[in-house]
């Protein structure tokens, strides 16, 4: 069975220090798509980045950057130098390779900036 | 990526009566469209999954006479609430799927807060 999981529950940090929330998950495919979205506290989900499985490069996007080892199952999300501006709630979703790609969602991580 | 809007944003009920909630594709023909439910502090639950002239498919535990979902084209789908009641309130969003280039992602609407009284 596919399962996401996202063992912090809430992280606090201050602001400009560096936060890595983990993403551990469970598949039996040898083709799936991971994703991390970000949920403000308006609740549009933001998209931030999907990776599939065949591509373990790690990806850097300005102060975001993205860990992907397969070895150890996790797709690991770092946030340099962090901002008010990034607290938010961040899920960790599995998405299949076919049929209707459904989603796999991990329970979320709530991270909180502090000024 | 594709446009998603929801309508409404928030929507506040009586117990008892049926709520109507729209998803539309503006800018993408949505072959797939899936519904989610999110309690507070909690993360996104699929409901259903809608494939355009097709009966939804429903989640084990999700009741398809209370949640009547219909997916009527490519770019737009409605969930209604019949009989709302107070355990209904929720944040229910809607992602779409399809196309040739973004088959394999979901695009998200902003989602609509029900409160039931």
């Amino acid at each position: 069975a596919q399962k996401v999981t996202q063992a912090q529950t809430e992280i606090s940090v201050v602001e400009k220090e560096d936060v890595t929330l983990d993403c551990v998950y469970e598949t039996r495919d040898t083709t799936y798509y991971l994703f991390w979205y970000k949920q403000p506290p308006s609740g549009e989900l933001v998209f931030l980045i999907r990776r599939n499985s065949f591509d373990e490069q790690n990806e850097i996007s300005g102060r975001y950057s993205w860990n992907f080892q397969k070895s150890t199952s996790s797709f690991n999300f770092t946030i340099t130098a962090s901002q008010v501006v990034d607290s938010a709630v961040y899920f960790c979703a599995l998405s299949e390779a076919e049929g209707n790609y459904q989603l796999i969602w991990g329970a979320g991580t709530k991270l909180i900036i502090k000024p | 990526g594709a446009v998603v809007s929801q309508h409404p944003s928030r929507v506040i009920c009586k117990s008892g009566t049926s709520v109507k909630i729209e998803c539309r594709s503006l800018d993408f023909q949505a072959t797939t469209m899936f519904w989610y439910r999110q309690f507070p502090k909690q993360s996104l639950m699929l409901m259903a999954t809608s494939n355009e002239g097709s009966k939804a498919t429903y989640e084990q535990g999700v009741e398809k006479d209370k949640f009547l979902i219909n997916h009527a084209s490519l770019t737009l789908s409605t969930l209604t609430v019949t009989s709302a009641h107070p355990e209904d309130s929720s944040f229910y969003i809607c992602s779409v799927r399809g196309g040739l280039i973004s088959y394999n992602e979901q695009f998200f609407g902003p989602g609509t807060r029900l409160t039931v009284l």
